[in-house]
Parts: structure tokens; sequence; C-alpha cells
């Protein structure tokens, strides 16, 4: 089983929609969650940690559930400017090394 | 400032060269990551260097040779590599040791065997 799991996508939704992904994580140490954003070509780019049950930045919202062993990132309103793809990430305490989700590709439409 | 640098920023090399590419960071950060990315799939891991030491290998092949001169450089050292190894290569931090480790990314060289 992978460490981390995402829908592929993608996601096709119009300007101003609200979307959603979910990510699962397998291995119950977990601690530490992120969500990266990466444009075509380029490097991921750190869009939110997620340490306690969620977090929010402007239109985006990003949730924990520790007991069901998933991420989830809402973004509202969203701009043609969001078209990116998304990956989970989890890393476990005091351990150098990060566990990425496939990515979920979102395409916002005019 | 959470700036991690690359260079060279693109790299076209024969199956017979030598090269290195190149990682700074200047946040005092003592983890210190190659990537390697192909085109439609995630970063996958090559090397974590903790603390100028070389932690994490996930059984890379020889032709690729990291280095860690000091807690601010990360080298990747280049010979006799295949077209399949051409990719994205992201060099990434993060603190080294804390409880909430945040790991940024270099912009990356893009690689290109011939």
């Amino acid at each position: 089983r992978k460490e981390v799991e995402q829908d592929p996508g993608p996601f096709n939704v119009p300007e101003g929609a609200t979307v959603a992904f979910n990510c699962t994580y397998s291995n119950s140490a977990s601690q530490s969650f992120f969500w990266y954003r990466q444009d075509c070509r380029k490097e991921p780019k750190l869009l939110m940690s997620v340490y306690s049950s969620g977090n929010e930045d402007g239109r985006f919202t990003a949730q924990l559930n520790r007991a069901s062993q998933y991420i989830s990132l809402l973004i509202r309103d969203s701009k043609l400017s969001d078209s990116a793809t998304y990956l989970c990430v989890v890393n476990r305490y005091n351990f150098n090394k990060f566990y990425f989700g496939s990515g979920t590709k979102l395409n916002v439409k005019p | 400032d959470t700036e991690v640098t690359q260079t060279p920023k693109h790299l076209v090399m024969g199956m017979t060269n030598k090269k290195s590419l190149k990682c700074e960071q200047h946040m005092g950060h003592r983890a210190m990551y190659w990537y390697k990315q192909k085109a439609k799939k995630p970063p996958e891991l090559m090397f974590v260097y903790s603390y100028e030491k070389l932690s994490i290998n996930e059984s890379v092949p020889s032709r690729f040779s990291p280095e860690c001169p000091n807690s601010s450089l990360l080298n990747l050292h280049l010979h006799a590599l295949q077209p399949e190894d051409s990719a994205l290569y992201l060099c990434a931090s993060s603190p080294g040791g804390t409880d909430r480790e945040t790991q940024y990314f270099g912009p990356g060289t893009r690689l290109l065997v011939l």
C-alpha cells in the first residue's frame, strides 16, 4: 500500500467554483502534513502546512483527520491562476523523509 | 528568506560526460535532499544529507554521486548517465531534527542526456 494516496484528477472546474481534494496516508506515525502546489515544469512550492486539525489561509483551507488518516484541501472562489498540480506530502516525527502523493491536477476554466 | 538556489537551470550532456549539479541554501537548514522528477510524476527521493552526513540513499545507481561540502552546499556529480536519467533534478532543504520539518525546494535543473 502506498504511504500517501491522492486522486490524480484532473479536476476541471469553472472560475469561482469551490473544489476539494482529499489525500489519505497509511502510517499513523505521520506527524506533519503539507500541501504543495506545482506548476508545469516548475518546482513544488509550499502552499500550506497542516499541524493540528486544520488551518485557513485566504481562499484555502486545509483539514486533518488523524482518526481517519486523511488530509483535505478546499479551494474557494477558484481563479484561473489556481490551475496546477497539488501535491500532498507527509512526514514522520524527526525523520528526514517526506512521502509524496501522486498529485492532483486542477484545471480552472473561464 | 526561504530560498534554495540551483545551478545550472538546464544541462545537456552526452553519456560519456561528467558534470555536476549544485545547490545552495542560506537558511541554516541542516537537512538537504536530492529528488528526481519525471513528467507527470511526483518527485522521487534520491539522497538525504543530515548534518552533512549521508543519511538516506534510495538505492540510486552509482553513476549519481552526492556530496555535501558544508552545511549550505549540496552537489550531485553525474557520470556515464543514460538517456532515461533525463529529468528535472530538484534540491530541497529543511531545518533538520525538528518536530515540524518543512521542506523548501529549489527551482531545479532540467537535465537532458543524449
